[in-house]
């Protein structure tokens, strides 16, 4: 079946530090990737997407390429601040058809400290 | 533009008794999805709507079922409450349920406690 694994926070680091988020999936076929990010008490935002193999999405600073050959989709920022503590979540789509629900992966905590 | 709106935003519920969430969508948007957050997990798909047929369930018991009305809007229900479904259940909108370059927005949620 389709799935995605995230690797397990909490993850700390100061400010300005680089961010690496780990996420691999299984999936048949070809599906759409995202990552989505969860402020404390708050529902998720979209933070960044791919839609096909090689494709790199980009916002906020935060990128992540959709990398067929490793199955990944790893989410990376050059220089984390303390406003990017949050839980990030790595999910999948399978895309045409008449169903189109997200499958995430459990999520990985962010702190980053001044 | 308002964005996906949730109600009620908190809900304390008894082991046994009925909850109903209800869900806005974004204006425009046909296509609504429920998912149910456990704390410390990811969200779990419970069910999707288009055009006020149902389109996808998750692997939950019958105890859940949900609409969506004419107006888009919809409802998730939860019969004999357990315990273990207190969640953060989120709601998510989109303009059609699995277009390539569709994107969900997610509402708030509802955070639903049984005791």
């Amino acid at each position: 079946g389709n799935s995605v694994t995230q690797m397990e926070g909490p993850v700390t680091l100061s400010e300005e530090a680089f961010l690496t988020i780990n996420c691999t999936y299984t999936a048949t076929g070809y599906p759409s990737l995202f990552w989505y990010v969860q402020y404390p008490g708050e529902g998720l935002q979209l933070l960044l997407k791919a839609t096909k193999a090689d494709d790199k999405g980009s916002n906020k600073g935060f990128e992540a390429t959709y990398r067929k050959e490793t199955t990944s989709f790893h989410l990376e920022k050059g220089s984390v601040q303390v406003s990017d503590s949050a839980v990030y979540f790595c999910a999948l789509r399978k895309y045409g058809g008449s169903q189109g629900n997200l499958i995430f992966g459990k999520g990985t905590k962010l702190s980053v400290k001044p | 533009d308002a964005g996906v709106t949730q109600s009620p935003t908190h809900l304390i519920k008894t082991r046994g008794q009925h909850v109903t969430l209800r869900c806005s969508p974004i204006s425009g948007h046909k296509s609504v999805s429920w998912y149910q957050q456990v704390l410390g997990q990811g969200p779990q798909f419970i069910f999707q709507y288009y055009e006020k047929e149902e389109r996808g369930r998750g692997n939950f018991p019958d105890r859940f079922s949900a609409r969506q009305f004419p107006n888009y809007s919809s409802e998730l229900n939860v019969n004999a409450l357990l315990l273990g479904d207190s969640a953060l259940y989120l709601c998510a909108s989109s303009t059609n349920p699995g277009g390539m370059n569709t994107e969900a927005f997610f509402g708030q949620g509802t955070r639903l406690t049984v005791v």
